[in-house]
């Protein structure tokens, strides 16, 4: 079965603190992407990556970074964590960029930060 | 640009009514059309999917047809039950990059 797993389901961070949210995928994927959701907003793409150490920037990439060391994992990182990332932040992979079918998700992490 | 509009929601139905959730896209080239779903704390799932023009996707008593000329992936089920209760988002995929782009939402409520 097709599995991404993310590190936590629920977060709680203060303002100013680093924040890594962990995604791993077992599929061999080479796409991996960071959304968040929020209500009324639908899901909005913040960082993608096609390949390893590769990344693009989504639609709202401000405040955030990312990290693709290898193939199975994608950290998305909060530099300095503020009250408007509280989110529900959900990860995805997908098969490439060239040979496109559906992307499978993860349960979602929904990060407060305080 | 590239975007994708859904009805505003919540849809509130009693169960076995008709279900028409709309969808309508812009986009350049040829997407992928996929409709997934979001149970209450859960992630997305995909519920089903239409990669040309005229295809029709289906699942579950779900379906959806790729309708070029109106640029439409209106989700339908003929009777709806309790258990349908929960978030459908419309999404295109971009053949070039693999992004995938997302509608706003809607939510369904399904009474007994």
């Amino acid at each position: 079965d097709v599995k991404v797993t993310q590190s936590s389901r629920y977060l709680v961070k203060r303002t100013g603190e680093k924040v890594f949210l962990e995604c791993v995928q077992d599929m061999d994927h080479e796409n991996m992407f960071w959304y968040r959701q929020d209500p009324g907003l639908g899901l909005r793409l913040i960082y993608f990556s096609y390949d390893v150490k590769m990344k693009e920037k989504g639609d709202i990439p401000e405040g955030y970074s990312v990290s693709r060391e290898k193939k199975e994992r994608f950290s998305l990182i909060l530099e300095s964590a503020s009250t408007n990332q509280t989110s529900m932040y959900l990860c995805a992979s997908s098969v490439s960029r060239t040979r496109y079918t559906e992307a499978f998700f993860g349960q979602g992490t929904r990060l407060t930060v305080v | 640009g590239n975007s994708v509009t859904q009805m505003e929601g919540p849809v509130t139905l009693s169960e076995e009514a008709f279900l028409t959730i709309n969808c309508t896209y812009t986009a350049t080239g040829y997407p992928s059309l996929f409709w997934y779903v979001q149970y209450p704390g859960e992630g997305l799932q995909l519920l089903l999917k239409a990669t040309k023009a005229d295809d029709k996707g289906s699942n579950k008593g779900f379906e959806a047809t790729y309708r070029k000329e109106t640029t439409s992936f209106h989700l339908e089920k003929g009777s709806v039950q309790v258990s349908d209760s929960a978030v459908y988002f419309c999404a295109l995929g971009l053949s070039n990059t693999g992004k995938l782009i997302f509608g706003q939402g809607t939510t369904l409520q399904v009474k007994p």
